[in-house]
């Protein structure tokens, strides 16, 4: 079975700040990763992917994640955050079916 | 239309009573999921579609838990006899054209379940 972490339930950064939200994945074979992020009152929306190639993967918006095998990591990044990026961000693992595990979501406040 | 609608927005209801949750999604895309999204928690998944293969229901908590897909579009979730537990916002997803399953998943706005 597939599991997923985020280990971050609530980050709270101020502008211009860099961001790094952690998620580690639980599975033995091939993956397929997300990040998706909901900002208030809308509907939940993806912000990157990876399938296969160039481990490191860029999103919308500036965000980028890079996926590493040996840790069973997908972290995000953004190098400076804004105050529009104030949103909640959920990782998701998909292996072996066409039924993606998500995590909890981190809830990211950001100050202006 | 141009994404994934979900119908009513909220519903209120009470113990005891039972449930009709909608969702209407991206003409062509032939894969639907729905969804659960407790507080505080991730989402949890329920039910899959997959054009006219038999859906995959190993999410549902319970046998008061049902959905259907009627025509490969739209879909029904049905909660019998709800339960206080059962409030949450319920998702649907529908998945992209291609079939593949890296295509994106597109999700509705939810239907905010409250049992009281």
């Amino acid at each position: 079975a597939q599991s997923v972490s985020q280990h971050n339930h609530h980050v709270i950064l101020s502008e211009a700040a860099s961001l790094e939200l952690g998620c580690n994945y639980s599975y033995g074979g091939t993956v397929n990763l997300f990040w998706y992020v909901q900002y208030p009152g809308q509907h939940l929306q993806l912000l990157l992917k990876y399938f296969s190639g160039d481990p490191l993967v860029k999103g919308i918006k500036g965000f980028e994640a890079e996926f590493i095998k040996s840790k069973f990591s997908f972290n995000l990044r953004k190098p400076s955050v804004q105050w529009s990026d104030t949103a909640e961000y959920f990782c998701a693992v998909q292996g072996g079916s066409y039924i993606p595990t998500f995590g909890r979501g981190t809830s990211l406040i950001v100050h202006p | 239309g141009a994404g994934v609608s979900q119908s009513p927005s909220n519903k209120v209801t009470e113990k005891g009573k039972d449930v009709e949750l909608r969702c209407d999604p991206i003409s062509g895309h032939t894969a639907l999921y729905w969804y659960r999204q407790s507080l505080g928690q991730g989402l949890e998944f329920l039910i899959y579609f997959q054009g006219n293969s038999a859906p995959d229901k190993s999410g549902l908590p319970s046998d008061r838990f049902s959905a259907e897909r009627t025509g490969g579009s739209v879909s029904t979730l049905t909660i019998q006899r709800t339960q206080q537990e059962d409030s949450a916002v319920y998702l649907c997803a529908a998945r992209g054209a291609s079939g593949g399953a890296e295509d994106t998943q597109y999700f509705g706005p939810g239907t905010r379940l409250t049992v009281l």
